[in-house]
């Protein structure tokens, strides 16, 4: 089945500074890769995701990348604000199981 | 608003007991899933459903049963429990090929 890795596991950066989430996966055939937002207490939810037939997508202050060569993607917000502090998950929708793979999860710190 | 409601919300039981954590959805999607979440290693799936004839197994799935009660409907069940069960869990929806909704999450203490 599908392994997605995920770095870092924590980080912490000064409000307004850019912050960049990498995650890698193993199943070439994967074609579907969201990313949840996961604040304190609360359930995760979409904040972004790309498909294998796109390299890059944006929207507001994030955005997130794909290599495919590489079995990459990553999550990049710029302007970083403290609402932005939670949990952040990527994931890949396993093709044998048709069913997503996430990542361990990286807990990201915006300091005021 | 459609949503995905999981009950109970929290629960502690003890090793032994049997646990069944029910999730009911409003969104009309035909795909369910059970995730488990535990620090440091993210949601793992535990059994998902594309339909009510349909019922397939998750990278976790030793020591849980589900039931795909009607559309709306999917549970998830500890025969057994054990303390390393003691989890976050959440159910969620889907349409075909895109987006999981959660529910809230079972909060669940074995001791």
């Amino acid at each position: 089945g599908e392994n997605v890795e995920q770095h870092p596991s924590t980080l912490s950066v000064q409000e307004g500074d850019s912050a960049v989430i990498k995650c890698t996966y193993s199943d070439s055939a994967s074609n579907y890769f969201p990313w949840y937002k996961q604040e304190l207490g609360k359930r995760p939810q979409l904040i972004i995701d790309i498909r294998s037939n796109v390299g890059e997508k944006k929207d507001q202050r994030i955005a997130v990348t794909l290599n495919k060569t590489a079995k990459h993607f990553s999550l990049h917000i710029t302007e970083t604000q403290p609402e932005d502090s939670a949990v952040y998950f990527c994931a890949a929708r396993d093709t044998g199981r048709r069913a997503l793979t996430f990542g361990s999860g990286t807990r990201l710190q915006v300091q005021p | 608003d459609a949503d995905v409601t999981q009950t109970p919300r929290n629960r502690i039981t003890k090793t032994g007991k049997r646990i069944m954590l029910e999730c009911s959805q409003t969104k009309g999607h035909d795909r369910m899933y059970w995730y488990r979440q535990d620090p440091g290693l993210g949601l793992r799936l535990i059994y998902y459903s594309f339909d009510v004839k349909d019922i397939n197994k998750g990278e976790i799935s030793d020591g849980y049963s589900v039931s795909r009660q009607a559309q709306a409907k999917f549970s998830l069940s500890l025969e057994s429990a054990i303390p390393n069960q003691t989890a976050l869990y959440f159910c969620a929806t889907s349409e075909n090929t895109g987006e999981l909704f959660f529910g809230e999450g079972s909060r669940l203490t074995v001791l």
